[in-house]
């Protein structure tokens, strides 16, 4: 049973491109999250989404960033002209529920580096 | 006023011995998750272990343990008998309410392990 798959792992850029970033959840699971880690600090939330659905935006900047969850397919995080600052590590999490008992399973991240 | 925060930036701990990670947290919420994670230099978020707001007990997972003080808001991590694998960032968390979408994050306290 593979755990969360996200892809690329290492993201370069140039300013003023646009980057993908993909996240498929484990198996069964059909919450995604997304959350943004900057260096030397903790993940910050960015966006919560369920099939098909943004469920809950808050931390998410409000322009040059996206995110969608299709019926079939990776969950995709899509930052247009991005810029130095969005340098950062990506990560996705996903779980089955919203149950204050799951820890959340996160995936490896996508480091992305805007040159 | 920070939902989470970890005082210590950088700790040692000799191989073998025992090591208490602090956090501290803030919340009015009276049902909230506290949750502790792993990042390794590898960079993945590895789950260790979660405490509910009203469960009685101190949760225990193999050599973690979490020492839950409700009345001080404290949520501080114990290893028991360290390992060299042991050296990574850690990062404790808290969710609030049965279906809060997002983890708050401290600012992580990295631990190495002296063999």
């Amino acid at each position: 049973n593979a755990g969360v798959m996200q892809n690329p792992r290492h993201l370069v850029r140039r300013r003023g491109q646009e980057a993908r970033l993909r996240c498929s959840p484990m198996k069964g699971h059909s919450h995604v999250y997304w959350y943004r880690q900057l260096p030397e600090e903790g993940l910050k939330f960015m966006v919560y989404l369920q099939k098909e659905n943004i469920i809950d935006e808050s931390g998410m900047p409000k322009e040059r960033f996206s995110a969608e969850f299709p019926k079939e397919g990776p969950s995709i995080l899509r930052i247009q002209q991005v810029v130095r600052g969005d340098s950062a590590a990506y990560f996705c999490a996903s779980s089955p529920g919203q149950s204050n008992n799951y820890g959340y399973t996160f995936g490896s991240g996508t480091r992305l580096t805007v040159v | 006023a920070q939902k989470i925060t970890q005082t210590q930036p950088g700790m040692f701990v000799q191989e073998k011995e025992a090591v208490t990670l602090d956090c501290t947290y803030d919340t009015s919420d009276p049902s909230y998750g506290l949750f502790w994670y792993k990042q390794p230099s590898s960079g993945e978020m590895i789950f260790l272990i979660y405490q509910g707001s009203y469960d009685q007990q101190n949760a225990t997972e193999g050599r973690y343990s979490l020492n839950f003080q409700k009345a001080r808001k404290s949520a501080n991590l114990v290893i028991s008998a360290s390992q060299l694998g042991d050296s990574a960032m850690y990062f404790c968390a808290m969710r609030e309410g049965n279906t809060g979408n997002q983890f708050y994050f401290g600012t992580g306290t990295s631990l190495t392990v002296i063999p």
